[in-house]
């Protein structure tokens, strides 16, 4: 049963340390997707990638965050300095870009907490 | 960027009552997907409306997509407690990007 998986599940850090949170797509997906989940904004996307290459991350503040892939198996997003704001759960989701729009299959998340 | 507005925000229901949440756009959609997010879980795909008027069912829950392709709708009939959680729409933004509505959030007495 195939699954995205993402490490760490929790994380808690002080303000102004590095935070990496990283993610492992689905073998044989070509899409790889950041989101940010908090009460008051919902579910916004961050960052996206097809075959590695970066799509779009104009949902991501730029001045601290970072998204990777270093290879097919690896997804990185970064967080330098850390922010009490930047507290949420972070979901990776893969997906197979096909005729239409295909399903996101999600990993169980990293929850932030950033003190 | 396209958004989609979810109503209600919320919903409590006594199990075995029937439960809608709609999803509205002011835009054309070219196609919209569901999930479902248990409690402390992540969302997980339900299902995928491309065409206009499109029914489809799933067991107790039917998804519509509407005529003009601007709302859709998902209906649980006779609620259970395994329904419980978030249901998001995701209408698609160009190829593969979506834009998550902000949910319903079910709650069941059982």
């Amino acid at each position: 049963d195939a699954r995205v998986t993402q490490t760490p599940r929790h994380k808690v850090t002080e303000m102004g340390q590095e935070v990496t949170m990283r993610c492992q797509p689905i073998l044989g997906h070509n899409t790889v997707f950041w989101y940010r989940q908090t009460m008051m904004q919902g579910l916004e996307l961050l960052a996206y990638f097809r075959n590695r290459a970066p799509l779009d991350d104009s949902g991501m503040p730029k001045d601290r965050f970072s998204a990777e892939m270093p290879d097919a198996t690896l997804a990185t997003l970064k967080i330098q300095p850390s922010e009490p704001r930047d507290s949420a759960v972070y979901f990776c989701a893969s997906g197979r870009t096909g005729a239409s729009t295909d399903t996101q299959y999600f990993g169980p998340g990293t929850r932030l907490t950033v003190l | 960027g396209q958004q989609v507005m979810q109503i209600p925000q919320y919903q409590h229901v006594q199990e075995g009552e029937d439960f809608t949440t709609y999803c509205n756009s002011s835009t054309t959609l070219s196609n919209i997907q569901w999930y479902k997010q248990r409690p402390g879980g992540h969302p997980v795909f339900l299902i995928q409306l491309v065409k206009s008027g499109e029914v489809k069912k799933q067991k107790r829950l039917t998804f519509q997509f509407g005529e003009a392709k601007k709302n859709s709708s998902l209906h649980i009939t006779a609620t259970q407690t395994t329904d419980v959680g978030t249901y998001f729409c995701a209408p698609t933004q160009g190829a593969q990007k979506l834009v998550f509505g902000q949910g319903t959030r079910l709650t069941i007495n059982p």
